[in-house]
């Protein structure tokens, strides 16, 4: 059974720029969730979608958007890259919501210079 | 708020040498309390649920346990294989289905 893949695995912008991140989630998985890992703050919730629609999201500005498509996989947007937007972000996929055992992808590490 | 505080925020053992890894929450209507081990430079993987107070799972050299006001991740004679982060995350009834982690204990096995 494949796991959750996370595209691209690393890439460096520039401020002011943006960026967008990709996730496939574990096949049968209808929800996916995204995060953002620092060595400062640890592992904080963006957003979560289920079924194309958002349920959850983070505080978070603005900037970040994401969606999710009719096959699960789903997208995250970070518009005018700020350097503080450096981190890991991380996708997760679950079944249902109930539950908390996540399937994470090996994560997106993104550099803003 | 929910809080998650993971202690000690680092822990560097022998091969061998047991020890613990603690997780204490502050949260109101507990769903379940989750284990993750993170390599570097990956996502977390998923180690344990666990869901009431009592309650333990065990896998290889892992043990967990939970009371009422924390969780308990313990380490029998560790290999330099288990050098990971260990997060621990809660889920609650009021928490909109959404996991709060703690900060993590990155452990560091000596050979």
């Amino acid at each position: 059974k494949a796991g959750v893949t996370q595209t691209p695995r690393y890439l460096i912008k520039t401020r002011g720029q943006q960026v967008t991140l990709s996730c496939s989630p574990i096949s049968g998985h209808r929800s996916v969730s995204w995060y953002q890992q620092t060595p400062g703050q640890g592992l904080q919730f963006l957003f979560e979608y289920f079924s194309e629609t958002q349920r959850n999201k983070g505080n978070f500005p603005g900037r970040f958007s994401g969606r999710q498509f009719s096959n699960s996989r789903s997208e995250m947007n970070v518009s005018t890259l700020e350097l503080g937007d450096s981190a890991l972000y991380l996708c997760a996929s679950r079944r249902e919501t109930n539950t908390g055992e996540l399937f994470f992808g090996e994560g997106s590490r993104l550099t803003v210079l | 708020e929910d809080q998650v505080t993971q202690s000690p925020e680092a822990l560097r053992l022998q091969e061998g040498e047991s020890s613990s890894l603690n997780c204490s929450y502050t949260v109101s209507g507990l769903r379940g309390l989750f284990w993750y081990r993170q390599d570097p430079g990956k996502g977390p993987e998923f180690l344990f649920t666990l869901y009431s107070a009592g309650e333990e799972k065990e896998k290889e050299r892992l043990k967990a346990t939970l009371t009422k006001k924390e969780s308990f991740l313990h380490i029998t004679a560790p290999k330099p294989e288990d050098s990971a982060t260990y997060l621990c995350a809660v889920l609650t009834y009021g928490s909109a289905r959404q996991l709060t982690f703690g900060s993590g204990t990155q452990l560091t096995v000596l050979p």
